[in-house]
């Protein structure tokens, strides 16, 4: 079955500290993978995606994320986070006919000024 | 704003009444999904429409649950008989179907229902 797991469901940071939450995937065939945010709030926006290619991807507000095949992982990172960044996060998956995506269950990421 | 929208954004209703949500999408989008999100965890996959034809639904989609689209623009999904396990927030997303952007949904910013 196909699965998306996010292993940290909370993570409380000091600003200016690096990011990195976990994704890994369970999908057979080509997969495409996706982060979203939703801050306080707010729907549910696009940070990032990966189709093919260069399997460093970079998104919005200075977050990347690195595809890594034989590890099954698409790990969201961020060199320095700030306040604003405070927010859910969602990594999700989808084959490559483009249809449902799943979803992991989401990290909640609280950064203190 | 040209982004997803849905109508009404908040709904209270009382178990065994029904609720019908509407989706507008991004206008040039040819695909629209609905999802179901629960508090704490990510969003769950309902059905889907390509146009107007509904191709693939949830096993999570009840007999209670029903979902259209027309015209292939806008979308209803109707809960008949509501239960208390039917609260949750509603999500609508669209995408457009083909080239470098397949499978990039952009989502509405949902309905949250309540059941009493």
């Amino acid at each position: 079955a196909q699965s998306v797991s996010q292993h940290n469901h909370h993570v409380i940071l000091s600003e200016a500290a690096s990011l990195e939450l976990g994704c890994n995937y369970s999908y057979g065939g080509t997969v495409n993978l996706f982060w979203y945010v939703q801050y306080p709030g707010q729907h549910l926006q696009l940070l990032l995606k990966y189709f093919s290619g260069d399997p460093l991807v970079k998104g919005i507000k200075g977050f990347e994320a690195e595809f890594i095949k034989s590890k099954f992982s698409f790990n969201l990172r961020k060199p320095s986070v700030q306040w604003s960044d405070t927010a859910e996060y969602f990594c999700a998956a989808t084959n490559n006919a483009g249809n449902m995506l799943t979803f992991g269950g989401g990290t909640r990421l609280m950064v203190k000024p | 704003d040209t982004g997803v929208s849905q109508d009404p954004r908040h709904k209270i209703t009382k178990r065994g009444q029904n609720v019908t949500f509407r989706c507008d999408p991004i206008s040039e989008h040819n695909r629209l999904y609905w999802y179901r999100q629960t508090l704490g965890q990510g969003p769950e996959f309902l059905t889907y429409f390509q146009n107007e034809a509904q191709l693939e639904k949830s096993r999570l989609l009840s007999d209670r649950f029903s979902a259209e689209r027309p015209k292939g623009s806008f979308s209803t999904l109707e809960i008949q008989r509501t239960e208390q396990g039917d609260s949750a927030m509603y999500l609508c997303a669209s995408s457009l179907l083909g080239g470098l952007t397949i499978g990039t949904q952009y989502f509405g910013p949902g309905t949250r229902l309540l059941v009493l």
